[in-house]
């Protein structure tokens, strides 16, 4: 069975750093490209950031690049988001999301739960 | 990226078929045969219900399905039932190697 399961959401500072970790289990985590995707409170879905199975081949979004960086440790299943001049419009519940081929055209078949990040003084 | 436009709500009476829009541009939708369609209910993540245009996952109800002309997709949910009442979201690859999803589309159930 696939899980995903995001870990270190949390309440950050502005201009504060964060880093999201997502644990992966039930599959060939390195075949397989991921993504970070956002939902802000009462908002709509926003794809974040994608990396390739190997973890050489990435991108984000305009929003947050330059100032997070996706990327990925295949030797503990592990995802991360390592984000940094944290702003008040990057609280959102971040979801990593599992791509359902090694193709980077999508779709996600599998979510985490979400974690939580709160940008706030 | 702009966000695929979606209209805000969608609603029906148990039984009936409604259909959701999905309006992006000739970088994305247009573009390629990678648009799919996720439900959310309140407080959960997204679930996967349509990919590559009109493809189900395994264990999804065939009364979804999807189609796509030109920039615009669509969603329908035939023999509408209570328990799809949610939020559903389009998505789409696009020419710059990203992603972007729909503005979503909340589905009430009457």
């Amino acid at each position: 069975e696939v899980q995903l399961l995001e870990s270190g959401g949390g309440l950050v500072q502005p201009g504060g750093s964060l880093r999201l970790s997502c644990a992966a289990s039930g599959f060939t985590f390195s075949t397989y490209p991921m993504s970070w995707v956002r939902q802000a409170p009462g908002k709509g879905l926003e794809w974040v950031s994608t990396i390739g199975g190997s973890g050489v081949l990435t991108y984000s979004a305009d929003s947050v690049r330059g100032r997070f960086a996706i990327s990925r440790d295949n030797s503990k299943n592990t995802l991360y988001l390592q984000m940094s001049s944290l702003r008040a419009e990057d609280t959102a519940v971040y979801y990593c999301a599992k791509y359902h081929t090694g193709w980077f055209v999508g779709p996600f078949d599998y979510w985490g739960q979400g974690i939580l990040v709160t940008v706030s003084s | 990226q702009s966000a695929l436009t979606q209209p805000a709500s969608v609603s029906g009476s148990p039984g009936q078929s409604i259909t959701i829009s999905c309006t992006g541009t000739s970088s994305d939708v247009g573009a390629y045969n990678y648009v799919s369609w996720y439900q959310q209910h309140p407080g959960k993540a997204p679930n996967l219900m349509v990919y590559d245009v009109s493809n189900r996952p395994s264990g999804v109800s065939n009364r979804f399905s999807g189609s796509k002309s030109g920039n615009t997709a669509s969603l329908t949910i035939s023999g509408l039932q209570a328990e799809d009442e949610a939020d559903y979201y389009c998505s789409s690859y696009t020419s710059s190697s990203t992603y972007v999803f729909g503005t979503g589309t909340k589905v009430t159930v009457l």
